[in-house]
């Protein structure tokens, strides 16, 4: 079955504990993007990944970071979390490339994350 | 620049009655929009999208919507709701001049149906 997949679902942690959120997909999409919902905000988009190796920031990429060295894995790192962060985070994937930026995304069902 | 407002962040309706989910968008370019669904503690689906083909766009579940270049609107409408269609509305924009995949989130509209 077609996927992304995200682990933990839920998380709880405290503040300047380092994390990792992962996200896996299985469609061998090379687009991956990572947001976070808050309420009232709707989704805002923290980092993005045209493809291996590459990534660029969204519009909220303070106090995160992510990597992708392969081309299914997008893991999303708090290095120091604070409680500002606090909030539920989707991870994303796409066929993506240059010629189909309307290919729709594929969400993951998300990671609720406190900080405390 | 690109930018989505969705007019209403609550929307009721009975069982049965028609649905419409404003929104309207703002983009440099000719964009590309979607709706996005999201029911609760799942991540989002996509309902439909506009890719300057034809202006009124069907999606899944009875939805569609119609792109109106000259009021800049995306509504999403249904005919007649059912207590399935409960759940989370997204407006959303790709700006296609952009090299790289942008979307802009509209904040949501949460629609409520009632017996």
């Amino acid at each position: 079955e077609a996927q992304v997949t995200q682990n933990p679902r839920y998380l709880i942690t405290v503040t300047g504990k380092k994390l990792t959120v992962t996200c896996s997909q299985n469609m061998n999409h090379e687009y991956m993007s990572w947001y976070r919902q808050d309420p009232g905000l709707g989704l805002r988009q923290i980092y993005y990944s045209m493809n291996v190796e590459v990534t660029d920031k969204g519009d909220v990429p303070e106090g995160y970071k992510v990597s992708r060295k392969e081309k299914r894995n997008f893991p999303l790192i708090l290095e120091s979390p604070s409680p500002n962060q606090t909030s539920l985070y989707f991870c994303a994937s796409s066929l993506g490339s240059l010629s189909s930026y309307n290919s729709p995304l594929h969400f993951g069902n998300g990671t609720r994350l406190t900080v405390t | 620049a690109q930018s989505v407002t969705q007019l209403d962040s609550h929307v009721s309706v009975s069982e049965g009655t028609p649905v419409l989910l404003r929104c309207n968008y703002s983009s440099s370019y000719s964009p590309s929009l979607f709706w996005y669904v999201q029911h609760p503690n799942k991540g989002l689906q996509l309902l439909l999208k506009y890719t300057s083909a034809a202006t009124l766009v069907k999606g899944i579940n009875g939805f569609e919507a119609e792109f109106k270049k000259s009021e800049t609107s995306f509504h999403l409408t249904k005919p007649s709701a059912h207590m399935s269609d409960a759940a989370e509305y997204f407006c959303v924009v790709s700006d296609r001049a952009g090299t790289a995949s942008k979307l802009t989130f509209g904040t949501g509209t949460r629609l409520q149906v009632t017996l």
